[in-house]
């Protein structure tokens, strides 16, 4: 079974600073994938950032970056340099084979 | 770029009817997906689809039941509706796991309310 666990139901952080968004995974799969995703208040689902199990450098997209440790089984999301329009939820996802299950999300709130 | 399209942003239906919701896909994508989005549970996968009449149960199907008669279209089926099927209804496509790029697309979802 694939199980996605978010732990922050919410997190604030002030504008220009880091904040790290957790999440720990677990799965009987040898390959899989782990997605972060980013939905606003519109609703629509942004996807974020990619990191396969084999991968052995930690994915990085812009300001993105996921801090990915397999022994741990965890897949933190690091957003640099927030933005007011980081505010969103964010969701981590994995899927191993076909089968893609997500956690029950973050919700970010960035002040100015 | 890639498009999918739930057929309703919003839907009202009775309980006990039964509800259709579909979503198409113009990437060619094998993986079909349907989700239900509640606040404080995220995104629960109802069913899956890798191929044209090939569906899989995901975490909750108790209720629901889909169909995949061609690879573009992937139809969520209420088969009779309940107040406790209010939500968000989520649709997303991608190719196989492990052949091109591996995230999902997600249309804009159908906001079902059963009255």
């Amino acid at each position: 079974a694939q199980k996605i666990t978010q732990t922050q139901p919410g997190m604030f952080v002030q504008e220009k600073e880091a904040v790290t968004l957790d999440c720990t995974y677990d799965t009987s799969d040898q390959s899989y994938g782990l997605f972060w995703y980013k939905q606003p208040s519109s609703g629509e689902m942004i996807f974020l950032i990619y990191q396969g199990s084999y991968d052995e450098q930690n994915a990085t997209e812009g300001r993105y970056s996921l801090n990915f440790q397999k022994a741990r089984k965890s897949a933190n999301l690091v957003i640099s340099a927030s933005q007011l329009g980081d505010s969103a939820m964010y969701f981590c996802a994995m899927r191993g084979l076909q089968k893609l299950v997500f956690g029950t999300g973050t919700r970010l709130l960035v002040s100015p | 770029d890639v498009k999918v399209t739930q057929s309703s942003r919003y839907l009202v239906k009775r309980t006990g009817e039964k509800v259709f919701l579909e979503c198409v896909q113009d990437m060619d994508h094998e993986n079909m997906f349907w989700y239900r989005q509640d606040p404080g549970l995220g995104l629960r996968l109802i069913y899956f689809s890798y191929d044209v009449k090939m569906k899989e149960k995901g975490d909750i199907p108790e209720g629901y039941s889909v169909s995949r008669e061609k690879k573009e279209r992937f139809s969520l089926i209420l088969e009779s509706a309940s107040t406790n099927q209010t939500s968000m209804y989520l649709c997303a496509s991608s190719f196989l796991y492990g052949q091109g790029d591996t995230e999902a697309f997600f249309g804009q979802g159908t906001r079902l309310t059963v009255v």
